[in-house]
């Protein structure tokens, strides 16, 4: 009965590839977000999506972008990936804007 | 925005209660207090939230001063599983979409002593 789930939990991958984080939520919430924490362990807000539209987007690169499928779902794909893109991931979802945030367990990505 | 001052660190004993504070001087009347945790290698968890009244729930308890300066998060009774790094959040309602997401800071690491 998980709230937040991602896939996968650790990524490997080579600069310059291509990939994907999915996140999934079955809390039957209308937004959900995508956060960055570094190595410094600061966390930081990416994107949030609500009723699939995108309302908050922070100066991340365009190389990031998020894709909605359907409410509860917001997948992360990343293009080009670069040696600073290594970080951990969290999604999380929230009833409506302002209401508290459930998050996943995270995705940690390593870029080599 | 609003920013907000925590310990970097802090110790209590197992089964102690553990008071948490916060600074947030330059609060304004619409922002409201938030708290998270992140325990160690999981993503950050809500605990609780207040405006101006003091607020308890099944995880803690948030204690607002009468200017709303500060703030202090009260575990009544640590247990180790509550050692992990405590975020004080301001998130004012108000201000547009953009005011709806969550600015972390360092927090203050919580540390549990058996």
């Amino acid at each position: 009965d998980t709230a937040v789930s991602q896939t996968p939990k650790y990524l490997v991958t080579q600069m310059g590839n291509d990939k994907s984080i999915k996140c999934e939520q079955n809390l039957g919430h209308d937004t959900m977000y995508w956060y960055k924490q570094d190595s410094k362990k600061f966390l930081k807000i990416m994107f949030s999506y609500n009723n699939k539209e995108l309302i908050i987007n922070e100066t991340v690169p365009n190389r990031f972008s998020p894709k909605s499928p359907d409410k509860a779902h917001l997948n992360l794909h990343i293009n080009s990936l670069e040696l600073g893109d290594s970080a951990v991931y969290f999604c999380a979802s929230s009833q409506d804007l302002g209401y508290e945030q459930y998050f996943g367990p995270g995705t940690r990505l390593t870029v080599t | 925005d609003a920013k907000t001052t925590q310990p970097n660190s802090m110790e209590s004993n197992e089964e102690e209660p553990v008071h948490l504070p916060c600074n947030h001087s330059t609060i304004s009347g619409t922002d409201y207090i938030h708290w998270y945790r992140q325990l160690p290698s999981q993503g950050p968890e809500y605990v609780i939230h207040g405006l101006t009244s003091n607020v308890n729930n099944r995880m803690a308890s948030l204690a607002i001063a009468e200017d709303r300066k500060s703030s202090t998060l009260i575990l009544h009774r640590a247990t180790l599983r509550d050692a992990a790094v405590y975020y004080c959040i301001l998130r004012n309602a108000y201000s547009g979409a953009g005011s709806y997401q969550l600015t972390f800071g360092k927090g203050t690491k919580l540390s549990v002593i058996p």
